[in-house]
């Protein structure tokens, strides 16, 4: 069965660091997401991504985040300067086999950022 | 953001007995998506719903999209010790890439 997947599963990073979350969403698949979800809390919406551009996106998704979809399979969330309290476990999650389909939204397995 | 409130919290229960859990919010939705999360995971995709008034099920897992469209049901039947596990509820407003908004989750604990 076809499933999103996300690299690395685990990134250790030093505040003020950048770092690039990876993800490959289902093929065919038409809208993106990215989610976070810091320990013991609920899920929050980052941002989506629709047609090589964003969506809609969050209050957390401010200047130090971007997202990118460089080639036709991969997903990347960006975060330009990290700091601590962006420490949580990020989803990647994608939606839809045709513009206007109602499949469901389906998430991977997350990468853990831990910023020291 | 929209607020989906869960309840109950957490639930302990004996292996067997059934299980229900909802989500309410003060808005109108239309789309209901019920996850179980495991410790470290990422959310696993239970049930969908698109309709006022659906019901859906999955093995033992019956779902409802509310008729007032700002509410949803999760039930399971004749829990087991897999059940263990965070219940999410997510809904969207819109369609296609609007965002889904979290529940607060149930905590599930079945006692063997």
């Amino acid at each position: 069965e076809p499933e999103v997947t996300q690299t690395p599963s685990h990134q250790v990073t030093q505040m003020g660091q950048e770092v690039i979350l990876r993800c490959v969403p289902i093929s065919n698949h038409l809208y993106f997401y990215w989610y976070r979800q810091i320990l013991g809390q609920k899920v929050e919406f980052l941002v989506s991504f629709y047609n090589n551009e964003i969506s809609e996106k969050s209050e957390i998704f401010d200047d130090q985040f971007s997202v990118e979809r460089p080639d036709g399979s991969n997903f990347t969330l960006k975060i330009r300067s990290t700091k601590l309290e962006d420490s949580a476990m990020y989803f990647c999650a994608s939606r839809g086999r045709t513009s206007g389909s109602l499949d469901a939204q389906y998430f991977g397995p997350g990468t853990r950022l831990t910023v020291l | 953001g929209q607020q989906l409130n869960q309840s109950p919290q957490s639930m302990f229960i004996q292996e067997g007995e059934d299980v229900s859990m909802n989500c309410t919010s003060s808005s109108i939705f239309n789309t209901w998506l019920w996850y179980k999360q495991d410790p470290g995971e990422g959310p696993v995709l239970l049930i969908a719903l698109y309709k006022a008034g659906e019901l859906t099920s999955n093995g033992r897992l019956t779902a409802q999209f509310g008729i007032t469209r700002k509410d949803s049901f999760l039930n399971i039947s004749a829990s087991i010790p897999s059940d263990v596990g965070i219940y999410f509820c997510a809904g969207q407003q819109g369609h296609g890439g609007n965002q889904f908004y979290f529940g607060t989750g149930t905590s599930l604990t079945v006692i063997p």
